[in-house]
């Protein structure tokens, strides 16, 4: 079956804009992440979502970070008035279930460069 | 916290030598423990896992136990081959953490 898909796989901007990241998880799974990976902080937590309850938020780095999962499927993390600090890999993975030993499977990722 | 330590790398072998790529981590509770690879130009993927003390983990050749005594989990390769060239992360989950908690990865190359 299909993986998880990330779109754009590439994307160029220039400081102070806004962009949007989406992510396509596997269908049926109810667990969603994101995660940045960038060379001076390696891989890192951003944002979980899971069903209909409340997203874990603590990985967001600042309050110009935010996202969406809308209805249990497809997610939007939105970078405002982006920094060169943002330039990363954003990951996104899904999950079966919340339970700590269940396999994350992640999308491609999406290259974002801050000009 | 969470943390994960990982073998700094990179790391170069020859072909059909031994790998071992330590792991050591700080976890609130019991932690369930991950190793995923990066191969070039491809996304993460899960290796092997292990999930309670003094499992081990095991494919495509790889090993890691889960050692709670010296909270570890290794990576080995008995022969390494020039298509596990990658860069490889150690992770856990743990607490009421759903999240992956990563180590820094370890860029693995095996020449012919």
């Amino acid at each position: 079956g299909a993986g998880v898909s990330q779109s754009p796989s590439n994307k160029v901007t220039e400081k102070g804009k806004d962009v949007e990241l989406r992510c396509d998880p596997i269908s049926g799974h109810t667990a969603l992440y994101w995660y940045r990976q960038s060379l001076g902080q390696g891989l890192e937590f951003l944002i979980y979502f899971q069903g209909n309850s409340a997203p874990d938020k603590s990985g967001l780095p600042s309050d110009r970070f935010s996202a969406e999962r809308t209805g249990g499927s497809v997610s939007t993390l939105t970078i405002q008035r982006t920094q060169q600090e943002d330039s990363a890999v954003y990951l996104c993975a899904s999950s079966l279930g919340q339970g700590l030993m269940a396999e994350q499977y992640f999308g491609p990722g999406t290259r974002l460069t801050v000009t | 916290g969470n943390s994960v330590t990982q073998m700094e790398g990179p790391v170069t072998l020859s072909e059909e030598a031994f790998l071992t790529i330590n792991c050591t981590y700080t976890a609130t509770g019991y932690p369930s423990l991950f190793w995923y690879v990066q191969y070039p130009g491809e996304g993460l993927q899960l290796l092997l896992k292990a999930t309670k003390a003094d499992d081990k983990g095991s494919n495509k050749g790889f090993e890691a136990t889960y050692r709670k005594e010296t909270t570890s989990f290794h990576l080995e390769k008995g022969s390494v081959q020039v298509s596990d060239s990658a860069v490889y992360f150690c992770a856990l989950t743990a607490g009421s953490a759903r999240q992956l908690t990563f180590g820094s990865g370890t860029q693995l190359t095996v020449l012919p």
